[in-house]
């Protein structure tokens, strides 16, 4: 099945600098990759996601990168704020009706005021 | 428009002991799945329902059961309770197509403890 590795488990950075989270996968044939954000005592929450036929998507602040080849996607946070505080997961699964999603481990990010 | 609800909340069990937790949805969704998150490890896939009628084992299926009662409802049912247990659980559904994407909708999380 599929596994997802997710680096790094904790991350803490100054207002205003940016964040980087990576994810590797390792089924070649998952092909759809969201990024949850859980605040402390939340539910995880879809902020982003990209399919395997773009390899790069903005929202604003957020951006998600994905390497097909390398099977390596990540996000990325620029002029983090306190808000930005929380546990953010990667996922990868095959994008079907009922397609799995496996998680990765979760990294902690602190955004320090 | 609720999304997704489960009970309860908080639970705490002596070992041995049997429960069942319960999900529904209001958005219609086809699909519907029973997460578990444990410090560090992320969240598991325990069981899920394609469709109506279906399920299927995820990840960590050993220990429990589910029932997809209707297109809105899935519980799962822990029959024996062990230690190993303990952990927050996450129901979620979607449905795949809108905007092309398999997103996942959680309920707030049941915080089970078994002693």
């Amino acid at each position: 099945g599929e596994n997802v590795e997710q680096h790094p488990s904790t991350l803490s950075v100054q207002e205003g600098d940016s964040a980087v989270i990576k994810c590797t996968y390792s089924d070649s044939a998952s092909n759809y990759f969201p990024w949850y954000k859980q605040e402390l005592g939340k539910r995880p929450q879809l902020i982003i996601d990209i399919r395997s036929n773009v390899g790069e998507k903005k929202d604003q602040r957020i951006a998600v990168t994905l390497n097909k080849t390398a099977k390596h996607f990540s996000l990325h946070i620029t002029e983090t704020q306190p808000e930005d505080s929380a546990v953010y997961f990667c996922a990868a699964s095959i994008n079907t009706n009922a397609g799995k999603s496996t998680f990765g481990d979760g990294t902690t990010l602190t955004v320090k005021p | 428009n609720a999304g997704v609800t489960q009970t309860p909340k908080f639970q705490v069990l002596k070992t041995g002991q049997s429960m069942t937790l319960q999900c529904a949805q209001d958005m219609n969704h086809n699909s519907m799945y029973w997460y578990r998150q444990d410090p560090g490890m992320g969240l598991r896939l325990i069981y899920y329902s394609a469709s109506e009628g279906t399920t299927d084992k995820g990840e960590v299926p050993n220990g429990y059961n589910v029932s997809r009662l209707n297109k809105r409802e899935f519980s799962l049912r822990l029959e024996s309770a062990a230690p190993s247990q303990t952990s927050v659980y996450f129901c979620a559904s979607s449905e795949f197509g809108r905007a092309g994407a398999n997103v996942l909708t959680f309920g707030a999380g049941s915080r089970l403890t078994v002693l």
